[in-house]
Formats: structure tokens, C-alpha cells, sequence
């Protein structure tokens, strides 16, 4: 599976878009792109996922590039309770899923 | 959504004794389920992978004389920590995927084990 890489940590305003940006340049034609997020102290809560097309759901929309080396998860309206670890993971057909250090999210009032 | 439960959610026990995490999904069958541990501000490391009726595979550096693993049904795997010491303190989270779709996995809630 792929390596992703993804910032550290990111701040956003209550209310506003958050967008989550993650790097995948070496991933695979048939590999998926997958996120994820662990709130403190729960298991991980799947979000989204996609191959090639921009996909949107009552959570997310996840931005994949044309050459398919970046993805952009997309919060439209962030609240506090996003505040959370999100884990961005490319893995062909749900094979053992490996986790990356993730991107600490703190949403802010 | 599909549901995926842990039991029990915590447990303590002393040095030396064994405890048993059981996952279960609760609305659907998985013949492949994961188990994961994590420590204190780091991220998931996968220990195992459970199959349906098979030995699992076990991630390089994780004992599985030590971390006991039965997939016994589609619906539950369980996890056995034989002669638990303190460094085995952590939380421990399985996951599943449903055999209709392939493509989604679901986490259980995981279980915090304090070994004193």
C-alpha cells in the first residue's frame, strides 16, 4: 500500500470549511484513497473514500487530483466536535489498513 | 451502518494473568477482521489479522504465543493478552470488514487494558 503524508496538526474556525490535505505520490492505479478519523479514546470512524472522482457524502467531500498523487478532505462546516485525528490511508481492496501519524484537527470557537 | 462491538471496554488486571477482548460485528459477517493497538498519542499499529476458520497472521514483531487470536465464527474474533505485564498497557481496537463490500471497514469502540 501506499505511503501517505499528511501535516501534523491544523487549526480551523467553528463554522468554516476545514480542509485536510494528504499526499500520496506513489499510490497504485487500483489503489483507494480513505478517510478516516478518531475522535479521543474511540475507534476510528470511517469518513469517506474514492478511487478517482471527487466524492461527496453527509459527512465529506474528498478532492482527488487528476494524477491522483494528492486528495483534499473537505469539512464544509466544521463544528467542535470535529475536533479529532484524521487519518488519510490508500489501500487496494480493503487489504489491512495501516495507519500514518494523521492529521490533528482542533476546531476553534 | 454496519456496527462493530467491543468487549468489555476496559479492564484491569495484574501481572501475569490473561485477558480476553472479544470483537464482534453486530449486523454483518466478515470473514477478515483486524486487530490493532494504540499507545498514548500515537497512531494505530496493526498487530494482526484475523480470518474466519484460519490462523492469523501476525505483523512482524508482535507474539502471537502472547497475543492469542480465534476467529472462531463470522462474527466474533477475540483476542487473548497471555501473561500480561504492565508494558502491555494500551488501548486495542479490531476492526471488520463486511463480505458484501469490500471496500468499507468499521471499528469497534476498542478496549483500554491497564496492566498493574
Amino acid at each position: 500500500d501506499a505511503k501517505t503524508t499528511q501535516p501534523p496538526s491544523m487549526d480551523c474556525a467553528e463554522g468554516r470549511a476545514a480542509n485536510l490535505p494528504c499526499n500520496h505520490s506513489t499510490i497504485s492505479g487500483n489503489e483507494y484513497v480513505y478517510w478516516y478519523r478518531q475522535i479521543h479514546s474511540q475507534g476510528p470512524q470511517y469518513i469517506i473514500h474514492g478511487l478517482k472522482n471527487n466524492e461527496t457524502n453527509e459527512m465529506a467531500s474528498l478532492i482527488i487530483t487528476e494524477d491522483r498523487k494528492s486528495s483534499t478532505l473537505i469539512l464544509p462546516h466544521a463544528t467542535l466536535r470535529d475536533t479529532a485525528v484524521y487519518y488519510c490511508i490508500a489501500l487496494y481492496n480493503n487489504n489491512d489498513m495501516r495507519f500514518g501519524a494523521g492529521t490533528r484537527l482542533t476546531v476553534k470557537p | 451502518g454496519a456496527v462493530v462491538s467491543q468487549h468489555p471496554s476496559w479492564v484491569i488486571c495484574k501481572s501475569g494473568t490473561s485477558v480476553k477482548i472479544e470483537c464482534r460485528s453486530l449486523d454483518f459477517q466478515a470473514t477478515t477482521m483486524f486487530w490493532y493497538r494504540q499507545f498514548p498519542k500515537q497512531s494505530l499499529m496493526l498487530m494482526a489479522t484475523s480470518n474466519e476458520g484460519s490462523k492469523a497472521t501476525y505483523e512482524q514483531g508482535v507474539e502471537k504465543d502472547k497475543f492469542l487470536i480465534n476467529h472462531a465464527s463470522l462474527t466474533l474474533s477475540t483476542l487473548t493478552v497471555t501473561s500480561a505485564h504492565p508494558e502491555d498497557s494500551s488501548f486495542y481496537i479490531c476492526s471488520a470488514s463486511p463480505l458484501a463490500s469490500s471496500y468499507e471497514q468499521y471499528f469497534g469502540p476498542g478496549t483500554r487494558l491497564t496492566v498493574t
